[in-house]
């Protein structure tokens, strides 16, 4: 299984909800990542899990928050969010290593916050 | 600061033709580089990579170019086809505590002209 896969495919929350957004992977990669990407930009890194610890957090605002409950999910807490967090959320995984690190991506959860 | 980017954000080509997606680096500490094709609504896909002591690597019509004295990188493919329009990022490598970090580059629309 190569695959990652993301739910849900869009999602539309207002600025009071609490959503989450979840990520899956069998290939027994030990890190996993959360990107968001604005439309016509690229990816940006958000959050990086190692071996189910946070790792790297890009300065972002407190209204997301990571979770990886074990070494295939990682999830990631929405909570009073803007209309400019609207954007296109990407989890990917990888081996962790000081080498070669391609990193494989899942489709996306398309989010719009009104 | 590391930045990635690309000298043109727009290329179109003849279908048939070969295509040339440049990416210039600034990180001279990176030592590991991937070129990733997004089509629309998806998340990104792997196209090839390379590491810093390589310059060339080839895979099925793609060719990786690696300048490290200019901080240059290149994507060639070949005998372009429809199915190759896209958006093309090259990502850079940069390891830090204990996984690894991608910088991806602002990208590159390839319109294949049939």
């Amino acid at each position: 299984d190569t695959e990652v896969t993301q739910t849900p495919k869009h999602l539309v929350m207002g600025m009071t909800n609490k959503k989450s957004l979840k990520c899956e992977q069998h290939m027994g990669h030990r890190a996993m990542y959360w990107y968001k990407q604005k439309a016509k930009k690229p990816p940006e890194l958000m959050f990086v899990y190692s071996y189910e610890k946070l790792s790297i957090n890009e300065s972002v605002p407190s209204r997301f928050s990571p979770e990886c409950p074990n070494s295939s999910l990682l999830n990631l807490h929405l909570h009073a969010l803007q209309p400019e967090d609207s954007a296109l959320y990407l989890c990917a995984s990888s081996q962790v290593s000081s080498g070669r690190n391609e990193q494989f991506f899942g489709p996306g959860t398309r989010l719009t916050v009104l | 600061g590391e930045s990635v980017g690309l000298h043109l954000p727009t290329l179109s080509v003849q279908e048939g033709d070969n295509s040339i997606i440049n990416c210039a680096y600034s990180n001279s500490a990176s030592d590991y580089f991937i070129w990733y094709k997004q089509e629309s609504g998806k998340g990104p896909q792997f196209i090839i990579d390379i590491r810093s002591n390589m310059d060339k690597r080839q895979g099925q019509r793609v060719t990786v170019l690696l300048n490290k004295t200019v901080k240059h990188l290149s994507l060639q493919i070949a005998a372009t086809q429809p199915g190759d329009s896209a958006v093309y990022f090259c990502a850079e490598n940069s390891p830090r505590s204990g996984a690894n970090n991608l910088f991806f580059g602002t990208g590159t629309r390839l319109t294949v002209i049939p």
